[in-house]
C-alpha cells in the first residue's frame, strides 16, 4: 500500500499562475521528499523536509509540512511551461529502516 | 561522480526468459532500492538493501530476486519473465534519512 497520496491527480494551469499540490500520509514520518518527473524521464529530487521542519524554500518552490494533519503541500510560484511534469511525494516512516514510499503523483500541465 | 547508473536502458524479453538489471552507485551509500513504475501507479518498492550483503522484500517482490555482494552494486534478477513484469525499473540509493538519488531507469518489455 502507498503511504503518501497526492492530490489533485491532475492540474492544468496557465503560465504565470501558481500551482499547489498536496500530499497526505497515514503514519508518523521521518521525512518527506518531493520529486519531479518529466514524461519518459527519471526522477529529479526537489526538496526534503524533515518531521521537525514546517516550511522549506528552493527558488520558486515552497514546501510546507503539517505533522498534526499528516499532510504536506508543494507550491510552485509563477509557473512556466517547463514545469509541466508529474510530481511525487515520498514519505519515510519514522523508526526502523529508511524506506521511502511514493504516491501516485500529480500530473501538472502548464499552458504557455 | 556518475551518481546512480543503470544497465541496460531498454530490453525486450520473451516470456520465460531471464535477465539481470544492474545498478551501480559511487556515493558510498548504505541503502539501495529497486522500484517499478507502471502507469497510474507511482513507484512501488520491489526490494531494498540496508548494506552490503543484506537484502529485504518490499511491496511487490514476487518474481524478482536481488543481490548486493558489493556495496556499490545492487542487482535485480528476473528468473522467468512474465508480461506482468513489463514496466520501467528505477534504482535508487541513499544514506539513512537523506535524499534518495535515482538512476535513469530501465524500460523492460516482456512479450
Amino acid at each position: 500500500s502507498q503511504q503518501g497520496e497526492e492530490d489533485p491527480q491532475a492540474l492544468s494551469i496557465q503560465e504565470g499562475e501558481n500551482a499547489t499540490m498536496n500530499c497526505s500520509y497515514k503514519t508518523s514520518i521521518n521525512n518527506l521528499q518531493w520529486y519531479r518527473q518529466n514524461s519518459g524521464r527519471g526522477l529529479v529530487h526537489l526538496i526534503l523536509i524533515r518531521s521537525n521542519e514546517r516550511e522549506k524554500h528552493s527558488g520558486r518552490l515552497r514546501v510546507t509540512l503539517d505533522t498534526s494533519k499528516k499532510s504536506s503541500s508543494l507550491l510552485i510560484t509563477a509557473s512556466r511551461a517547463a514545469d509541466t511534469a508529474s510530481y511525487f511525494c515520498a514519505t519515510a516512516i519514522s523508526g526502523g529502516s529508511y524506506i521511502p514510499t511514493f504516491g501516485r503523483g500529480t500530473s501538472l500541465i502548464v499552458h504557455p | 561522480n556518475a551518481g546512480v547508473t543503470q544497465t541496460p536502458k531498454f530490453r525486450v524479453l520473451k516470456t520465460g526468459q531471464s535477465m539481470t538489471l544492474l545498478c551501480a552507485q559511487d556515493m558510498n551509500h548504505e541503502y539501495m532500492y529497486w522500484y517499478r513504475q507502471d502507469p497510474g501507479m507511482g513507484l512501488r518498492l520491489i526490494h531494498y538493501s540496508v548494506g552490503e550483503g543484506t537484502t529485504a522484500k518490499g511491496e511487490v517482490p514476487d518474481g524478482y530476486n536481488v543481490s548486493r555482494l558489493k556495496k556499490q552494486n545492487f542487482l535485480l534478477g528476473l528468473e522467468s519473465a512474465a508480461p506482468s513484469q513489463t514496466s520501467v525499473y528505477f534504482c535508487a540509493s541513499s544514506t539513512y534519512s537523506e535524499t534518495q538519488y535515482f538512476g535513469p531507469g530501465t524500460r523492460l518489455l516482456v512479450l
